[in-house]
């Protein structure tokens, strides 16, 4: 069973406002990835990151923003929340590109 | 160009028939390739891999791929489905660009299976 984590799973939240959605890992992978999926449709990568204090924009034009401070957590923050970014976002793990990549539950996040 | 395209958006069978979901990807990407799957409000598990070695690759489940370099393509397979199959499932390759190497995916296959 894969040992990443994402919190919350369910968020909904008004327009404007500063969210964090956390994802954390307990098997020492460097890479992490964020990724938006709505319902039913493709993933689109958003943020990864290779290691501690290196972060990539992914292909997926993206308002928001993430950090790599632990090795073990990587957040997501959107700093004022749109309806437009209503969405599920998953994030992964991995110990190389190579391999396979473990993945949370997932956010399911509202905006009204 | 997509780097990997999935041909079916939707393949409906019914039980305990064989079912085949056709992934294609780009000559420009590098062949590691990967299928998982996806169930209901769930994240994605690995099906199975090709890294290199045989190009018949078994997962879980009952599941296998066959990569084919001359045809660029990692289609899955299973050779009698079951109700429990039914999910959403994703071929993904490694795309290495600009120095910098990513898992992307393709759109996706929604396999329905029918008592």
């Amino acid at each position: 069973e894969a040992d990443i984590y994402q919190t919350p799973r369910y968020l909904v939240i008004g327009t404007g406002k500063k969210i964090t959605l956390e994802c954390s890992q307990t098997m020492g992978h460097d890479k992490m990835y964020w990724y938006q999926q709505d319902p039913g449709m493709e993933l689109h990568l958003i943020h990864y990151s290779y290691g501690v204090n290196s972060t990539e924009k992914g292909d997926l034009s993206s308002e928001s923003t993430v950090s790599r401070i632990r090795t073990e957590h990587f957040p997501l923050t959107l700093e004022s929340a749109r309806p437009s970014h209503t969405s599920q976002y998953l994030c992964a793990s991995s110990e190389s590109v190579h391999t396979e990549a473990f993945f949370g539950q997932g956010t399911r996040l509202t905006v009204v | 160009a997509q780097s990997v395209t999935q041909l079916d958006s939707q393949v409906p069978v019914f039980e305990e028939a064989p079912v085949e979901l056709r992934c294609n990807y780009s000559s420009s990407v590098s062949v590691y390739l990967f299928w998982y799957v996806q169930y209901p409000n769930q994240g994605l598990q690995l099906l199975l891999k090709y890294l290199s070695g045989s190009t018949l690759v078994k997962g879980i489940n009952g599941f296998e791929a066959e990569f084919n370099k001359s045809q660029t393509s990692f289609h899955l397979r299973k050779p009698s489905v079951h109700i429990s199959d039914t999910a959403e499932y994703f071929c993904a390759v490694i795309l290495a660009q600009g120095g910098s190497e990513k898992l992307v995916f393709g759109k996706g296959t929604k396999l329905t299976v029918n008592p």
